[in-house]
Order: structure tokens, then sequence, then C-alpha cells
């Protein structure tokens, strides 16, 4: 089965434009959820889709949005590019997203590193 | 607010003994934990979890031991092997309401000597 994938693997904006980033979840997963990581942060959480919809969010500016696709797919956005937008963005896709104390386990993909100049 | 902390940003072992690596919460709502280890330009894999309701889960080399009163887990690796070198970060996650998110320490880098 394959993991997932994200696309493109890097990427390099300049301040004020905006990015979109894609990742598609392992087969059968429906939970898409988000991440930033920066080296004085560490891994931040952005936002989760479920079914299409937002179901959860973490405490991000509204330049970071996004979306998921009826084949669980989803995008993310980051719009007027900052230089501390610059970071290793993350997409992790689970089976339904709530059974973590089941033993449901989130999966990541590689990642997408974005340079803002 | 921190509510995962990993307080150790490095840790280095020599190869065939045990490592441990700690992760402290704050949050006592917590109910699912979980290990990731990070090679550099790679996502993080998943390693083991462990939910509130256990103290203890083993699989493999890597165990994982949780300590509700305290609000700590560590995890172990016996024997520790070179490949093991990567950062390795805990994670929790609360409430089924919480649904697809995690909150992960800041990570430790476990450098396993040969």
């Amino acid at each position: 089965k394959a993991g997932v994938t994200q696309t493109p693997r890097y990427l390099i904006k300049t301040r004020g434009q905006q990015v979109t980033l894609s990742c598609s979840p392992i087969s059968g997963h429906r939970s898409v959820s988000w991440y930033q990581q920066t080296p004085g942060q560490g891994l931040q959480f952005l936002f989760e889709y479920f079914s299409e919809t937002q179901r959860n969010k973490g405490n991000f500016p509204g330049r970071f949005s996004g979306r998921q696709f009826s084949n669980s797919r989803s995008e993310m956005n980051v719009s007027t590019l900052e230089l501390g937008d610059s970071a290793l963005y993350l997409c992790a896709s689970s089976l339904i997203g709530r059974d973590f104390f089941d033993g449901e386990t989130q999966y990541f993909g590689p990642g997408t590193r974005l340079l803002v100049l | 607010d921190q509510q995962v902390k990993q307080n150790s940003p490095s840790l280095s072992v020599q190869e065939g003994r045990i490592s441990i690596l700690n992760c402290d919460y704050t949050n006592s709502m917590f109910d699912y934990f979980l290990w990731y280890k990070k090679y550099p330009a790679e996502g993080p894999t998943f390693l083991i979890s462990i939910s509130s309701i256990k103290d203890k889960n083993e699989d493999g080399r890597f165990t994982v031991f949780l300590n509700k009163s305290a609000k700590h887990l560590s995890l172990h690796i016996v024997p520790s092997q070179p490949g093991d070198s990567a950062v390795y970060f805990c994670a929790a996650s609360h409430g089924w309401n919480q649904g697809g998110k995690l909150i992960f320490g800041q990570g430790t880098e476990l450098s396993v000597k040969p």
C-alpha cells in the first residue's frame, strides 16, 4: 500500500506570494492533518480535514487555509507569504482520526520544504 | 504553552547500550501517546504508542513506559543500534473530539556511536 505523498517536495517563494501544497493520503484514510515544523517551534498542528470538512484547527492566522476533496486528497494554501512561513510542512493521514485511544495511528508524508525569500 | 516537553535536545549512547528518551506532559486529559522517529528530509515514522489505561507497551527493541501520576513517559531502546540515530518526538492526543490533532514535543536527537 502506498504511503502518504506530498507535492512538491521543495518550493522557493518570495514574500507576498501565495503557495498551494498537495497531499495524497494512504488509500482508505479519510482524515488528513497538516503540521508545520520549524527549528524553533517543533511540529505544530495546523488543521485537520475529514469528509471534506475542516474538523479541527490550530492557532495559525487566517492566511493558512486548506481543503479536502471527495477522494480525501487535501491541499493547503498560504497567502501573503512571510519570511517566518519558511518551514517543513507535513501532511499526515489516518483512518478516521478519532480512534487514537483504540490504537489508530497517524502516518506522515515526507513533507514539503518551503523557503520564503 | 508547551503541553508536551522533551527537555533533552540531544542524547548520545554507545552501540549495544540502552537509550532512554524522556517526555513530560502537563495536560491530564491526554489519553494517548505516540513516539515518532524522524530522519532528516523525511517525515516522522511511527514507532510505538500507549494508551493511558496502560503503563507499559513493548514492540521488539522498543518499550514505552507511562507514569500518569508524574505525567511522564519514556521510550527505552535496547540494544541501541547506529541506525537508531535520528530525532525522536513524543506526541499526545486527548479526547474523542480532538480528531486528527497530535501535540508534539520539541524532539530529542539520539546519536548512537559504534
